[in-house]
């Protein structure tokens, strides 16, 4: 079982659609949780870190379920610029520092 | 200026050559990373450093090595390329704590044929 799995999509919704994406997880000692998004051959980059309490930003939503070892990343009214391949990426800090990134999730949003 | 500048961008190699890639930083993050990405598998770490001492392997350290010169230099070295080498790599950055952004370097796409 990969340590953190994502559905590789892709997801292909129309402009102004919302859309969801999950992350899964398989160390319950993981620490720290983000988004990033990904451009075709450009290098990652932060969407948002993720908090146990929840967190916003503008159209983004991302939810942490440690219970379920899951985070979810929420895309409202979608545009045109939001196609990109989603990263979830864990950390944890047991017997050595350790990133995981999921393999990531593409969505293409249309007109 | 990128903060976070990665040379060559591109290498074609051959088999058994050694190879280095090197990533310098202006961020002044003492914590610097090397990645690589293939299709379908993510990003996978492959050394990481805390500070100018501090060297560690991560997930796939196996035919790779690194250094880190300086607090803004971390060069990574294949030192017999095969073409399993072949991906895309980048190098990171960023401060400390828990809920530390990595910020990327544009990656450099090598090749070993």
């Amino acid at each position: 079982r990969k340590e953190v799995e994502q559905d590789p999509g892709p997801f292909n919704v129309p402009e102004g659609a919302t859309v969801a994406f999950n992350c899964t997880y398989s160390n319950s000692a993981s620490q720290s949780f983000f988004w990033y998004r990904q451009d075709c051959r450009k290098e990652p980059k932060l969407l948002m870190s993720v908090y146990s309490s929840g967190n916003e930003d503008g159209r983004f939503t991302a939810q942490l379920n440690r219970a379920s070892q899951y985070i979810s990343l929420l895309i409202r009214d979608s545009k045109l610029s939001d196609s990109a391949t989603y990263l979830c990426v864990v950390t944890l800090n047991t017997g050595g520092f350790k990133t995981i990134f999921g393999a990531g999730t593409r969505l293409f949003v249309k007109a | 200026d990128a903060d976070v500048t990665q040379t060559p961008r591109n290498r074609i190699t051959k088999t058994g050559k050694r190879i280095m890639l090197e990533c310098s930083q202006t961020k002044g993050h003492d914590r610097m990373y090397w990645y690589r990405q293939d299709p379908g598998l993510g990003l996978r770490l492959i050394y990481y450093s805390f500070d100018v001492k501090d060297i560690n392997k991560g997930e796939i350290s196996d035919g790779y090595s690194v250094s880190r010169q300086a607090q803004a230099k971390f060069s990574l070295s294949l030192e017999s390329a095969i073409p399993n080498q072949t991906a895309l790599y980048f190098c990171a950055t960023s401060a400390g704590g828990a809920y530390n952004e990595q910020f990327f370097g544009p990656g450099t796409r090598l090749t070993v044929l």
